[in-house]
């Protein structure tokens, strides 16, 4: 079981809806991740928090807002998607090097 | 360059033999290396890391690792695979003077025939 939770596990949304996902963890990780995985490929980082700050933006689009609102909280907010951002989003939270990865929510963007 | 190699897209291997997913890596200064793996419509487990110390890793579910320094390698290996083992194990090493970001192999997708 994770202890990381994510929500919702799945969405879908048209290109001018504005949506979030929701990621919390009660580990007492100070680092917090987004990542994007499409289909039987290796994660790719989008963004890293850490003690609530931003930390990496790896070159990701604005239509993807991160927010930290506090150290157990994670949010990315989602606006004008295209249909190509359709993947599976996953938090994850570390301490000590190895992250702790929530189940994904799956996102299509119609 | 800083990669990490995951030679094998599948590898198929009956119940009960030993198992072995090949992993390889390049990267500036000491690696720490992991295994993570997933299964079906799931999120990355955690398996097991090295970052210093015996060359022998232990980690979860019966999974092991060997650190090879010499040939950059950080196969993982099982002794009596379970069907239970199918799924989508993915290497990776921590970027050269970064806490947060991970170099991934391409995984290796390891199928446990009966």
């Amino acid at each position: 079981d994770t202890e990381v939770t994510q929500t919702p596990k799945h969405l879908v949304m048209g290109m001018t809806n504005k949506k979030s996902l929701k990621c919390e963890q009660h580990m007492g990780h100070r680092a917090m991740y987004w990542y994007k995985q499409k289909a039987k490929k290796p994660p790719e980082l989008m963004f890293v928090y850490s003690y609530e700050k931003l930390s990496i933006n790896e070159s990701v689009p604005s239509r993807f807002s991160p927010e930290c609102p506090n150290s157990s909280l994670l949010n990315l907010h989602l606006h004008a998607l295209q249909p190509e951002d359709s993947a599976l989003y996953l938090c994850a939270s570390s301490q000590d090097g190895e992250l702790f990865f929530g189940e994904g929510s799956r996102l299509t963007v119609l | 360059a800083q990669s990490v190699a995951q030679p094998e897209d599948q590898v198929n291997v009956a119940e009960g033999n030993p198992l072995t997913v090949k992993c390889t890596y390049s990267v500036s200064g000491n690696p720490y290396l992991f295994w993570y793996v997933q299964y079906p419509n799931r999120g990355l487990q955690f398996l097991l890391k090295y970052i210093t110390g015996d060359n022998l890793v232990k980690g979860s579910y019966g999974f092991e690792a060997e650190f090879n320094k010499s040939q950059t390698s950080f196969h993982l290996k099982k002794p009596s695979a379970l069907v239970s083992d199918s799924a989508l194990y993915f290497c990776a090493v921590r970027a050269h003077r970064s806490n947060y970001q991970l170099i991934w192999g391409a995984g290796t997708k390891l199928i446990i025939k009966p």
